[in-house]
Parts: structure tokens; C-alpha cells; sequence
């Protein structure tokens, strides 16, 4: 069966500081690859999918990066994270065109 | 920009109230539509995905319409229990770029015992 990992599920960091999330995802190949966000007070936001390897769509210009350097890895970075970079953030994938299948969420908290 | 609203954007209603919310989109290019219950410190689960007009779907209580037509689906709970309580996100990826997924801003339902 296909499972997906994000990791961490909390993370404090300073401004300035970089930041990487990770996700993995098991169990299938070539999957559609997400990251949104959920700041505080509003909805999921798409930030970045991917259809494959090395390629990635943005959605909203940010201060954030994504990179999938393996089919089932998705990463998203940031060089210097602002205060309004905190969020939750969540990763999913998709096999094709079928339903979603979320992680468990990164809290991140930029002090 | 994909205009997709749901409303209402919050509601809360008595144990046993049936309920009912609605996600509105565009419906021209129309591939799919999804909707999804996010509750509190989960993460979002996949309730139905519907692609032809008419399409109704049920789950236990939840069901739902959809007419691609005019662009918008309804999300009915009958006898609403508390743990029905959630966010409820609709997201209809288009015919051209269906792998893109653009969820609405939810309609968040509190049931209250």
C-alpha cells in the first residue's frame, strides 16, 4: 500500500534562517507531487506541484523553493524564512488524476 | 486565477440538524471535482470524487451532487453528529492542467452535541 511521510511535524525557526521540508512518498511511482500551506486564519493554499522529476510548477511567488530530485521526494526550501512564511504546511500526492492523499503536516513557526 | 468559492465559510448547527454547503466553479473546461474533510490537527481525506454531470455520491450520511453545467456541487450531512465537525474543501482541477489542484477556502461546520 502507498503511505506518504513529512517530516518534521513541528519546527521553530528564526528569521533568516533556511528552511527544508521533506516528503517521501511509498508504494507507487510517478506520482503527482503537492505543497500547500495553511496560514493562519485562511485556506489551503497550493504553493508548488510537480508531474515528475526536476519539474515543478509555482503557484504564488513566494519566498519558498521546491525541488523533487527523485520521483517519490519532494522538498520544499526557503534561503530566509520571514515571519509570514509560518504556516502549516502539507504535502500530498496524487496517482494521476484520483484523489489526494495528504501527509501529516509540518507546524512551522518563524520567531 | 481559478475562482472557486464555497460557501458558507462557516456554520454551526445543533446535534441531528441536516446541513447542507455548496462550492461553486467555473464551469467551463470541467474535468473533475473533489471534495475533502479536514479536521482539526488531521489531515485532509478525500470524500468523493465526482466527474459526470448529475453525479450524485454517497457516503453514511454524506452526500453529494453535482451539475458541471452551471458550475457547482452541493454537500449534504443528514442528522449531523459531532464528529462531523470539520472543514469541508472542494477543488475541481480543469480539463487543461488537471494535475493542478486548487482547493476552495472550505466551509468550516461545528456540530454541536
Amino acid at each position: 500500500s502507498q503511505t506518504i511521510h513529512q517530516w518534521p511535524a513541528t519546527l521553530v525557526q528564526p528569521v533568516g534562517s533556511p528552511l527544508s521540508l521533506e516528503c517521501t512518498v511509498e508504494g507507487t511511482s510517478n506520482p503527482n507531487l503537492y505543497w500547500y500551506r495553511q496560514a493562519a486564519g485562511r485556506g489551503l493554499q497550493l504553493l508548488f506541484y510537480s508531474v515528475g522529476i526536476g519539474q515543478i510548477s509555482s503557484e504564488v511567488p513566494q519566498n519558498l523553493s521546491a525541488s523533487r530530485p527523485q520521483d517519490r521526494q519532494f522538498i520544499l526550501s526557503s534561503k530566509k524564512l520571514l515571519l509570514s512564511d509560518s504556516g502549516f504546511y502539507l504535502c500530498a500526492w496524487r496517482p494521476g488524476t484520483g484523489e489526494a492523499f495528504f501527509g501529516q503536516g509540518t507546524r512551522l513557526t518563524v520567531v | 486565477i481559478l475562482n472557486v468559492e464555497q460557501s458558507p465559510q462557516s456554520l454551526h448547527v445543533q446535534e441531528g440538524d441536516s446541513t447542507n454547503f455548496t462550492c461553486s466553479f467555473p464551469s467551463s473546461n470541467f474535468y473533475a471535482l473533489h471534495w475533502y474533510r479536514w479536521e482539526t490537527a488531521k489531515s485532509p481525506e478525500a470524500l468523493f470524487v465526482m466527474t459526470l454531470n448529475g453525479d450524485e455520491k454517497k457516503k453514511g450520511r454524506i452526500s453529494a451532487t453535482l451539475n458541471t453545467k452551471e458550475g457547482y456541487s452541493y454537500l449534504y450531512i443528514k442528522g449531523s453528529q459531532p464528529e462531523d465537525s470539520a472543514t469541508y474543501l472542494c477543488a475541481p482541477p480543469r480539463n487543461t492542467g488537471f494535475q493542478k489542484l486548487v482547493f476552495g477556502t472550505g466551509t468550516r461546520l461545528l456540530v454541536s452535541p
